[in-house]
């Protein structure tokens, strides 16, 4: 079965202690990104990789990092978080550039406190 | 990043009524996509339908079809006969020709039985 798998599904954690949620796809899709959700303001990418050690910033990078080590992996790290990283993330990958994100993960809803 | 704009936060329709929402974006290219998201409670994303803006044809999937106007930069959704299923957090969202997405705000969507 096709899917994007995302760990931890929820997390509440305290601020700068470092924390990663990984992201794999098992279809062989080049592109992988990811996105936090607020309410109100929708979906904003946060990074995006178009193959294996190619990455890319979106919109909102700041605070985040990735690696793109494999095809089938895309974690997100957070090195520091801090409260107002407190969201719900959505990792996702599509089969090519143009084919956008066809396959979600479930979310992960992250608490820093 | 490109501006998506929903201008309806909420809209309720009867089942078997028809709905339309709202979608504009700025944007001064002039190939792109565009696509509509549907978010129900259980907070999946599921791509509803896609729209290439170099054709003119407008996209239909069943019962969702688009009227895509490239000069006025407006891209509305129609569901028509509404199902209780149809009931989710749909988003228009954007992508340029960096292939990055930008998301609008959401419009929630209530069928009422």
């Amino acid at each position: 079965e096709a899917q994007v798998t995302q760990n931890p599904r929820y997390l509440i954690t305290v601020t700068g202690k470092k924390l990663t949620v990984t992201c794999s796809q098992n279809m062989n899709h080049e592109y992988m990104s990811w996105y936090r959700q607020d309410p109100g303001l929708g979906l904003r990418q946060i990074y995006y990789s178009m193959n294996v050690e190619v990455t890319d910033k979106g919109d909102v990078p700041e605070g985040y990092k990735v690696s793109r080590k494999e095809k089938r992996n895309f974690p997100l790290i957070l090195e520091s978080p801090s409260p107002n990283q407190t969201s719900l993330y959505f990792c996702a990958s599509s089969l090519t550039l143009v084919d956008q994100p066809q396959h979600f993960g479930d979310g992960t809803r992250l608490s820093i406190l | 990043a490109q501006t998506v704009t929903q201008s309806q936060p909420e809209m309720s329709v009867q089942e078997a009524e028809t709905v339309t929402l709202s979608c504009t974006y700025d944007t001064s290219e002039s190939n792109y996509y565009l696509f509509w998201y549907k978010q129900p409670p259980s907070r999946q994303m599921i791509l509803v339908i896609r729209q290439e803006a170099y054709k003119q044809q407008n996209a239909t999937e069943n019962r969702f079809s688009v009227n895509f106007q490239k000069a006025a930069k407006s891209f509305s959704l129609k569901i028509s006969d509404s199902q209780l299923g149809d009931t989710a957090m749909y988003f228009c969202a954007f992508l340029d020709g960096d292939y990055k997405l930008s998301f609008g705000a959401g419009t929630t969507v209530t069928v009422r039985a």
